[in-house]
């Protein structure tokens, strides 16, 4: 079936250090792709998608593209902040009710 | 303001109960979603819902029930047969059954001893 494999955590990094997080994909179909966050105590916020290959998508400073190729869709960001702190998941939906989800990275940002 | 929101924040209960985890949306979505998380892992799939009147089980339904008679509710009851139910519990909708976007409550974090 369909999944989702992210890198481990934790990821910690000093305030305006370059961030990635990789996720890779298997899928039979066309999925799409998505970025979740998640702050402590609180439920999962979607960050950014991307429907279709080599659609790039972006929101607050974050990016990620469809990687067909690769079956990847890492997400970066140039200049971390505190605030950035939480955990990040990757998902794919193939078939709407079919949301897969990674295990989810949590990133802490140093002053 | 559009959303979903969950109630309670915190739920106790004793072993051997059931309790009943509230749900409501006011998105004018049609498909709900309930999924569970553990301590760093993903989120699995409990049950889920296209229309009203009708539900499907997702991965983990043992020991859940759902009902779905108003298209803003979809309450999840955690019973007694569910050997290890203290975990946080998410519930999502999405405008449509087909759309991946799923739009997320709060979380109730279930504590049963």
């Amino acid at each position: 079936g369909d999944s989702v494999t992210q890198m481990e955590g934790p990821v910690t990094l000093s305030e305006e250090a370059f961030l990635t997080i990789n996720c890779t994909y298997t899928a039979t179909g066309y999925p799409s792709l998505f970025w979740y966050v998640q702050y402590p105590g609180e439920g999962l916020q979607l960050l950014l998608k991307a429907t279709k290959a080599d659609d790039k998508g972006s929101n607050k400073g974050f990016e990620a593209t469809y990687r067909k190729e690769t079956t990847s869709f890492h997400l970066e960001k140039g200049s971390v902040q505190v605030s950035d702190s939480a955990v990040y998941f990757c998902a794919l939906s193939d078939r709407g009710n079919d949301m897969r989800f990674g295990a989810g990275t949590r990133l802490t940002v140093k002053p | 303001d559009g959303g979903i929101t969950q109630s309670p924040k915190y739920l106790f209960r004793k072993e051997g109960q059931n309790v009943t985890l509230s749900c409501e949306q006011n998105l004018n979505h049609d498909a709900m979603y309930w999924y569970r998380q553990d301590p760093g892992q993903g989120l699995r799939l409990i049950y889920y819902s296209q229309i009203v009147n009708d539900f499907q089980k997702g991965d983990i339904a043992e020991g859940y029930s759902v009902s779905r008679e108003k298209k803003e509710s979809f309450p999840l009851t955690v019973t007694s047969a569910q050997k290890n139910p203290t975990a946080f519990y998410l519930c999502a909708s999405s405008l449509t059954p087909l759309t991946g976007e799923q739009y997320f409550g709060p979380g109730t974090r279930l504590t049963v001893t």
